[in-house]
């Protein structure tokens, strides 16, 4: 069955400690590989899309890259309101639908 | 732009009574939309794709007598939960697709005592 898997599964940072999220996958053909923010009882916020191994795509202190195997989240000096759940999806069906690992729960101290 | 609303944001139900959730594609239009499901510290389950004027497709597990989906207009799909029962209870979340990127409501915490 083809899977999302993201570590770790939650990780504790200091303001101003850079670190990476991993997001790996386990198809063929991939036509999209999505990362997107969740706060508690709130939907999902995007925040970006990868479809080629190489591509790389930043927003403030965010920045996504994209290989054949994995993604990776790079957070540069994160601060408290960096903290949230971290989503990594792959586009699943015909139809476009998305499927989900289980996320990374990212907690950023003063 | 590409911002999707969702009603109500929270509803507490009695077991055996349906509850129907609203969502919106506010500034352009969607064909397809998806629901999905989220239960506490799990991440999100597609139940279903709302394909505008044609019959939803479920996925595996979910039963669509229970899950009703009608997807009206291009901005507009609703999801009625039917005879609900705790363990329906749960966050519902849908999205609506634009230019390839797939874009999130705000979510409805379903309650069903």
């Amino acid at each position: 069955e083809d899977q999302v898997t993201q570590s770790p599964e939650a990780l504790r940072l200091q303001e101003g400690e850079s670190s990476s999220l991993n997001c790996s996958y386990t198809v063929s053909g991939l036509r999209g590989l999505f990362w997107y923010r969740q706060d508690p009882g709130k939907g999902p916020e995007f925040l970006f899309t990868l479809y080629s191994a190489g591509e790389e795509k930043e927003k403030e202190r965010l920045k996504a890259t994209l290989t054949k195997k994995e993604s990776f989240l790079h957070i540069t000096a994160p601060k408290p309101e960096d903290s949230a759940t971290y989503l990594c999806a792959r586009r699943g069906g015909s139809q476009g639908n998305l499927i989900f690992g289980k996320g990374t729960k990212l907690s950023v101290k003063p | 732009g590409a911002v999707v609303s969702q009603h109500p944001s929270w509803v507490i139900c009695k077991s055996g009574t349906s509850v129907k959730i609203e969502c919106r594609s506010l500034d352009f239009q969607a064909t397809t939309m998806f629901w999905y499901r989220q239960f506490p510290k799990q991440s999100l389950m597609l139940m279903a794709t709302s394909n505008e004027g044609s019959k939803a497709t479920y996925e595996q597990g979910v039963e669509k007598d229970k899950f009703l989906i009608n997807h009206a207009s291009l901005t507009l799909s609703t999801l009625t939960v039917t005879s609900a029962h705790p363990e329906d209870s749960s966050f519902y979340i849908c999205s609506a697709s634009l230019l390839g990127e797939q874009f999130f409501g705000p979510g409805t915490r379903l309650t069903v005592l």
